[in-house]
């Protein structure tokens, strides 16, 4: 099966500037996840969605973060406007819902470098 | 809330060395336990999952790990390392209700000398 899909992979802005990263995640999953990676450290939650609506956004800086999943599939995580502290890799992942014993599939991410 | 430390930030090992990754969790009730890899400029692959049932766990590429509650550790083992084995290893928690996100430890990187 088709694997997590995010684009872009590179993005370089300035700071107050503002990105998008788009997400597809594997047909059929209802639980997407975006991660905030920043160097040297391990991925941290930003916000979980099953189908459209949002499970946990404790985690999001909701004064410049914002993410939306229309019609329970693809989904888009925006910031405005960038900080410097915001350069990290942006992770995607997607896993069923309902199924027990299951992980989560990631993909490749998005490296943003805000200048 | 659940958290993960990963003692160890980098290790070194030579090639055809044993390798022990050490994972330690915070969790009140019954935890699922992951190691994931990440290759420079890659996402995360995961190399093993624990959920319930036997304490000793396969992976893929020869890893396994062991989960032992009495000490609150899920420790990563490889018999032989190999040198595409380089790469950052990453443990994570998921809680066995409704939400299942993980938390993720800080990561080991760990460099395989010839």
């Amino acid at each position: 099966e088709a694997g997590v899909a995010q684009s872009p992979r590179y993005k370089i802005i300035e700071k107050r500037q503002s990105v998008a990263f788009w997400c597809n995640p594997i047909s059929g999953h209802a639980t997407l996840y975006w991660y905030q990676q920043i160097l040297g450290q391990g991925p941290k939650l930003l916000i979980q969605f099953q189908n459209n609506g949002v499970v946990d956004d404790s985690q999001l800086p909701k004064d410049r973060f914002s993410a939306e999943r229309l019609k329970g599939v693809d989904s888009t995580l925006k910031i405005q406007p960038a900080k410097l502290e915001d350069s990290a890799v942006y992770l995607c992942a997607s896993s069923p819902t309902g199924r027990r014993n299951t992980e989560a599939f990631f993909g490749q991410g998005t490296r943003l470098t805000v200048v | 809330a659940q958290s993960v430390t990963q003692p160890d930030i980098h290790i070194t090992v030579s090639e055809g060395a044993s390798l022990e990754l050490r994972c330690n969790y915070s969790y009140g009730a019954t935890p699922y336990l992951f190691w994931y890899v990440q290759s420079p400029g890659q996402g995360l692959q995961l190399l093993l999952k624990y959920f319930s049932g036997d304490t000793l766990v396969q992976g893929i590429k020869g890893f396994e790990a062991e989960f032992k509650r009495s000490q609150s550790s899920f420790n990563l083992r490889k018999p032989s390392v190999h040198w595409s084995d380089a790469a950052e290893y990453f443990c994570a928690v998921a809680t066995d209700t409704g939400r299942r996100a993980l938390t993720f430890g800080s990561g080991t990187r760990l460099q395989v000398q010839p």
